[in-house]
């Protein structure tokens, strides 16, 4: 039973408009959550996290949403540039300290020059 | 600092035959993790070790894995005897124990088995 669902695969975008890759849980116990990319041949790389007591988290381009009472998650990149092609992971856990991680499948981003 | 370093970064292997992957973490980091990505299940936590130690091995799938780290600097991942079910890529990565799931993988081992 996948407790971290990404149910898009892939995704294509324009360079500079919007991506929009989302994230759904099931688990009432998950409180954290982070977003991983990972390129071709390389390890995922940390991207950005959010608290549940926070509905929004912002880093330059890329911002975190969350909705608990849909138990649903969204990472906002804007304006998207092709080097954001990547398989992004989207990960879940029980606290902020917490060492437990859930991972979704991912999902393949492509930004189209 | 060069990163978490992964060796071999490719393995191709006869069903049988013992396989050990290597690792060696962040100078500094006091966590380490193993995983494993396939497509059917993604990736999965194997083992985690907090300074040295084991601390969970809950997602080890059976007796054929077994995972040391003697000591803060080096660690292995060992598959005895292989079987083509095990053909995956495995992710070794490190954090602080402050900040445990803010991991750095390494590039991965890509393990087949024949």
């Amino acid at each position: 039973d996948q407790q971290v669902k990404q149910n898009s695969p892939s995704l294509s975008v324009q360079e500079g408009r919007i991506s929009i890759l989302n994230c759904d849980y099931t688990n009432s116990m998950f409180d954290y959550f982070l977003w991983y990319k990972k390129y071709p041949a390389e390890g995922p790389t940390f991207l950005i996290s959010i608290s549940s007591i926070k509905d929004k988290n912002e880093d330059g381009r890329f911002t975190v949403f969350l909705n608990k009472s849909a138990k649903h998650l969204s990472l906002h990149i804007v304006p998207s540039q092709p080097g954001d092609s990547a398989v992004y992971f989207c990960a879940a856990t029980d606290g902020a300290g917490s060492y437990q991680l859930t991972f979704g499948k991912g999902t393949k981003l492509s930004v189209i020059p | 600092d060069a990163g978490v370093i992964q060796s071999p970064r490719h393995e191709v292997t006869e069903m049988g035959q013992e396989v050990t992957l290597r690792c060696k973490p962040i100078s500094g980091h006091n966590s380490l993790f193993w995983y494993r990505q396939t497509m059917m299940r993604g990736l999965e936590l194997l083992i985690y070790f907090n300074n040295n130690v084991p601390i969970d091995d809950s997602g080890m799938p059976e007796d054929r894995f077994s995972a040391k780290m003697p000591n803060a600097s080096f660690s292995t991942l060992k598959i005895q005897p292989s079987e083509p079910r095990d053909s995956a890529v495995y992710f070794c990565a490190s954090s602080l124990a402050s900040r445990a799931n803010v991991l750095t993988f390494g590039a991965g081992s890509r393990l087949t088995v024949l």
